[in-house]
């Protein structure tokens, strides 16, 4: 069945510092992993997608990787800033469940001044 | 653009009594989203709508949990009677049709309800 699910559920980087999530998912089928930021007291928001075919993406600040050989993913966040403090949870979708997205448990991001 | 709408923010009831949350998903997405999140964990999904009709209803509990989106804009979630671990932020969320399912929904607030 599905699982996604993440290494680390706490991690606190320095101002300026790099950050890295990591995630491990089981699903091979899967289409799309997608990267989610939740800040106290709101819904989770889309950061970045990475479809199945690709090894690294990259956004503003934000690169994800994919190892497919391994099933993990990652989140690195360049030059961390107090606003990047949130919950960062990874999630995937498969077009053979209707697009059904799936988040795993999350890790904390927690950013030094 | 507006963005998901969520009511009520928070809500307070004793075990065994009934609640309803509302949504209201942003114009012109055709897919709806009901997820439960306890507190520490990832949102789960309880609910899909493609327009007005279930996609997947696998994790809802049906013996306790209803849903349903009427006209396939507006949805409500139901919980009768409520346990005390449904506990829980219920998110809403939408995503455009046709986007080849990339994953990218946009949610609300969420509803926060505590049973007692």
């Amino acid at each position: 069945g599905e699982n996604v699910g993440l290494h680390l559920p706490t991690l606190s980087v320095q101002e300026g510092d790099n950050s890295i999530i990591n995630c491990a998912y089981s699903n091979s089928a899967s289409d799309y992993f997608i990267w989610y930021k939740q800040e106290s007291g709101k819904g989770p928001q889309f950061i970045i997608d990475i479809r199945s075919n690709m090894d690294k993406r990259q956004g503003q600040r934000v690169t994800v990787l994919l190892n497919k050989t391994v099933k993990h993913l990652s989140l690195q966040i360049a030059a961390t800033q107090p606003g990047d403090s949130a919950v960062y949870f990874c999630a995937e979708t498969s077009k053979t469940s209707y697009d059904k997205v799936i988040f795993g448990p999350g890790t904390s991001l927690s950013v030094i001044p | 653009e507006a963005g998901v709408a969520q009511s009520p923010r928070y809500k307070i009831i004793e075990k065994r009594q009934s609640v309803a949350f509302w949504c209201n998903p942003i114009s012109g997405h055709a897919t709806l989203y009901w997820y439960q999140q306890i507190l520490g964990q990832g949102p789960k999904l309880l609910i899909q709508f493609q327009n007005n009709g279930v996609v997947d209803d696998s994790q809802l509990p049906k013996d306790r949990f209803s849903a349903e989106r009427l006209k396939g804009v507006d949805s409500t979630l139901k919980i009768q009677p409520a346990k005390l671990e449904d506990s829980a932020v219920y998110l809403c969320a939408s995503s455009h049709s046709g986007r080849g399912g990339t994953g990218e929904l946009f949610f609300g607030e969420g509803s926060r309800l505590t049973v007692l």
